[in-house]
């Protein structure tokens, strides 16, 4: 089975300079998450997505960053413009999610390999 | 939500087992306890969750406290390859799954 795909897998940009990281989830899968984990931190929920539909991103920085799901997919997390604090890896993951309004209590989450942004 | 916690870092030799404990007094009775781990330039893997009753599955065991206020994972034979940072963390089991990560465990293995 295909895992998480991330891409690109290392990014440097200039502070102030815009960037856009792309995942592909697990086929089937109806929730996407993208995270940030600063470095020697755990990682930290940016935002959710049930299919196309945002769960929450009440800790996505929304002036700066934006992502979006198209036809409930793949999904792209943009940060524009970018900030010398937002260095960090992000990491998508996928999970089977909410099926017929049924959560299953033995889903579990599957991520990518991340993708490392240093900004200079 | 409900909170966990664990210490910093642990050791232990290779091909010992290793007890990670977590303590989350806090916990609802309806909330699962997952584990998570992280390897080194990798994303976090699943490892094991329960729910009251003690798990076990090829990677790791979970013992649960009868009160369920701690939880300890087991590492039956540690490898160099289990050198990570370990997660626990709780969930509802309603809703969204949704996964809080704190600074977890970094667990070194001694050759």
């Amino acid at each position: 089975e295909a895992g998480v795909a991330q891409s690109p897998r290392y990014k440097i940009i200039e502070k102030r300079q815009s960037v856009a990281f792309w995942c592909n989830p697990i086929s089937g899968h109806a929730t996407l998450y993208w995270y940030q984990q600063i470095l020697g931190q755990g990682p930290k929920l940016l935002i959710q997505f049930q299919n196309n539909g945002v769960v929450d991103d009440s800790q996505l920085p929304k002036d700066r960053f934006s992502a979006e799901r198209l036809k409930g997919v793949d999904s792209t997390l943009k940060i524009q413009p970018a900030k010398l604090e937002d260095s960090a890896v992000y990491l998508c993951a996928s999970s089977l999610g909410v099926v017929t309004g049924h959560r299953f209590p033995n889903t579990e989450a599957f991520f990518g390999q991340g993708t490392r942004l240093t900004v200079v | 939500d409900a909170k966990t916690t664990q210490p910093n870092s642990m050791e232990s030799n290779e091909e010992e087992p290793v007890h990670l404990p977590c303590n989350h007094s806090t916990i609802s009775g309806t909330d699962y306890i997952h584990w998570y781990r992280q390897l080194p330039s990798q994303g976090p893997e699943y490892v094991i969750h329960g729910l009251t009753s003690n798990v076990n599955n090829r990677m790791a065991s979970l013992a649960i406290a009868e009160d369920r206020k701690s939880s300890t994972l087991i590492l039956h034979r540690a490898t160099l390859r289990d050198a990570a940072v370990y997660y626990c963390i709780l969930d509802s089991g309603a809703g969204s799954y949704q996964l809080t990560f704190g600074k977890g465990t970094k667990l070194s293995v001694i050759p």
